[in-house]
């Protein structure tokens, strides 16, 4: 099963500021790797897939990159309504096991 | 715009079965896209646990393979998750979401129901 580890565990940030998200996986997996975004009592929205290609609706100020073992999500400029738990997904040979990071809190 | 809504018992008990339905609106089950099951728990994240083609076709996590079962009812425009011999171990927030393939991505999800295992 490939592992995927995100850092920080939570970030402290301000509105307006630019925040990047990492994402490590334990194999390479090529860019197969998606972005969510999980607000509290909701369930995950999808802002990445292809490890760079935005999601329908998704804002513009939302990036994703990276190929094998190393991706980024960046927020270029933080909204009010980024404050989030954000989680990356490995789909690497699917149908293998399908595996997500542990999340990274955005808080203010 | 697809929209699934999960439905099953909140409490199950241990060592029996865990019985959620996902009802699918906004588009046929025959689409082309797999139906899946998520669940989130405290101690685990976010996990996969499998997910059904139409047709019928599955695809397990292997760490639940053994203990699985999930079905499509087109009639019905559902489909199932069955998990067996729960445990504590179980309770989670349980998701049903659209899998898009070639990029395995989850596209459209439900809003989650919490299902507690518990004596």
């Amino acid at each position: 099963e490939i592992v995927m580890t995100q850092s920080p565990a939570t970030l402290s940030v301000s509105p307006g500021e630019r925040v990047t998200l990492s994402c490590r996986a334990s194999q390479s997996v090529n860019s197969k790797l998606a972005w969510y975004q999980q607000k509290p009592g909701q369930a995950p929205r999808l802002l990445i897939y292809d490890a760079s290609t935005r999601a329908t609706d998704i804002p513009a100020r939302f990036s994703g990159s990276g190929s094998g073992t190393e991706f980024t999500l960046t927020i270029s400029s933080l909204q009010s309504e980024d404050f989030a738990v954000y989680y990356c997904q490995q789909y690497f040979n699917w149908p293998r096991p399908l595996t997500f990071g542990q999340g990274t809190k955005v808080e203010i | 715009q697809v929209q699934l809504q999960e439905s099953g018992p909140g409490l199950v008990k241990p060592s029996e079965t865990l019985s959620l339905t996902c009802a699918v609106s906004g588009a046929s089950i025959t689409r082309d896209n797999w139906w899946s099951w998520v669940r989130q728990s405290p101690g685990k994240g976010l996990e996969w646990i499998g997910e059904i083609y139409q047709s019928g076709t599955t695809n397990y996590n292997p760490s639940f393979a053994s203990r699985v079962t999930m079905s499509v009812d087109k009639s019905t425009n559902q489909f199932s998750l069955k998990l067996h011999s729960v445990t504590a171990a179980d309770t989670a927030v349980y998701f049903c979401a659209t899998l898009v393939v070639p990029a395995a991505r989850f596209d459209y999800w439900g809003q989650g129901t919490l299902v507690t295992v518990s004596s």
